[in-house]
This record gives C-alpha cells, sequence and structure tokens, in this order.
C-alpha cells in the first residue's frame, strides 16, 4: 500500500466549469476525509466519511459541492459552476476506526481562471 | 469551538541551532493535539500528536513537544536544526469526543540557514 493517493494533482478550468477529484485512501482505512487549503493559510475541514456514510459536513461546503464515498472505497469531491474563489489545494486523508491523526494524501490543486 | 493560534508565521534558524514554534489552543474539552509538516507542493505528514498520555511526546526526524495544560501550549522543538527542515508546520486540534474533525493553525514557515 502506498498511502492516499488523489487524481489529478493539477487542475486548471474556466469559471463556471464543473470538476471532480478523486481519492483513494489507505486500503485499511474506513474513515475518509476532504480539506481544503488556500494560499497561506492552514487546511480547513470540509467533510468527513465513515465506510460509505457522509457523517460531517462543513458550512465551507456550499451547494455547489459535493462529495460521495460510494461502497466505502474512493471518494470524489465534485465541484459544480467554479468560481475563482474555489481555487485552491483539496487534501483527501484516511485514518483506521480510532481516527486520532490522518494520512494525507498530496492534494489536488485547483486554478479556476 | 476549538481553534489553535500559532505565533510566527515565519521563523528563521540557523543551521545546528534549536528549534521552536509556538502553538497554543483553545479547546472545552480534553484535546488531542497534532504538529503536522508540508513541503511545496505536497501533502501533510505527521510529525507527532498527543492522545493525553505521557506529555512530552517524541516524533519523526528528532522533533518533540510538550503539552502545558497549565499554559494552554504545545509547543514543538528541535536541538538542532538542519537544512531538511525547512518546511511548513502546522498545530492542529481536534476533541476527544469525535476524533475527527482536525482544526489547523495557519502554520510556521521555518527556514534553516547555513
Amino acid at each position: 500500500d502506498t498511502g492516499v493517493s488523489q487524481d489529478p494533482r493539477h487542475k486548471i478550468t474556466k469559471r463556471g466549469q464543473n470538476v471532480t477529484f478523486r481519492c483513494d485512501p489507505i486500503s485499511e482505512h474506513n474513515r475518509l476525509y476532504w480539506y481544503r487549503q488556500t494560499l497561506g493559510q492552514g487546511p480547513e475541514f470540509l467533510t468527513y466519511f465513515q465506510n460509505e456514510a457522509q457523517l460531517e459536513k462543513s458550512r465551507l461546503l456550499s451547494d455547489r459541492f459535493s462529495a460521495e464515498r460510494p461502497k466505502g472505497s474512493f471518494s470524489t469531491l465534485e465541484i459544480q459552476r467554479t468560481e475563482q474563489g474555489d481555487s485552491a489545494m483539496y487534501l483527501c486523508a484516511s485514518s483506521s476506526g480510532g481516527g486520532i491523526g490522518y494520512t494525507f494524501g498530496s492534494g489536488t490543486r485547483l486554478t479556476v481562471v | 469551538a476549538q481553534s489553535v493560534t500559532q505565533l510566527g508565521s515565519h521563523v528563521s534558524v540557523s543551521e545546528g541551532a534549536l528549534v521552536l514554534l509556538r502553538c497554543n489552543y483553545s479547546s472545552s474539552v480534553p484535546p488531542y493535539l497534532f504538529w503536522y509538516v508540508q513541503y511545496p507542493n505536497q501533502g501533510l505528514q505527521l510529525l507527532l500528536k498527543y492522545t493525553s498520555a505521557a506529555t512530552l511526546v517524541k516524533g519523526i526526524n528528532g522533533f518533540e513537544a510538550e503539552f502545558k495544560k497549565s499554559e494552554t501550549s504545545f509547543h514543538l522543538t528541535k536541538p538542532s536544526a538542519h537544512m531538511s527542515d525547512a518546511a511548513e508546520y502546522f498545530c492542529a486540534v481536534s476533541d476527544t469526543g469525535t476524533a475527527s474533525k482536525l482544526t489547523f493553525g495557519t502554520g510556521t514557515r521555518l527556514q534553516v540557514t547555513l
């Protein structure tokens, strides 16, 4: 197992387009998290799954954002009608049941032009 | 609500000097506390974590941190800086109830000079 994998690493999109990111967690981890990190800031929590159930969503997650984790394995994060303010690094992390400290992926850097 | 404050957005030390990165937390319940390191264009790597066991926590790469409840602090130290330590460091807190959501500080960029 090589850790948490995120795809793509970089995405440039035009304002108004939809984008989808994928995260493959460590296989034995049942918890999966999405965070957003803007330039010069720490990561901000977006949402988290335990298996396939989405248990918590941040108020940052507007109705243009949706996340899924079908079958409790990989997860996707979709942003509809992207805005320039969505430009950020989107980080995925996973953990085992204890959830004390995560393993992060390398992130997907989104640039909206 | 939980929060962390990292004092000093930039810290510069000479190679071989002591590294001290400051973190103060606010939490209404006993916290879990973490330090992560981030290299350019990379994700975050866990350096160490405090989970209410020993107050002095040792991590990877020679780093350690001490939990001081009376000062609500969890400062990160390393006796001797190495050039490879240059990176962004984040302190984070989560509550012991759910151990799920992490709240991060704004980060401290460590520069190591010759």
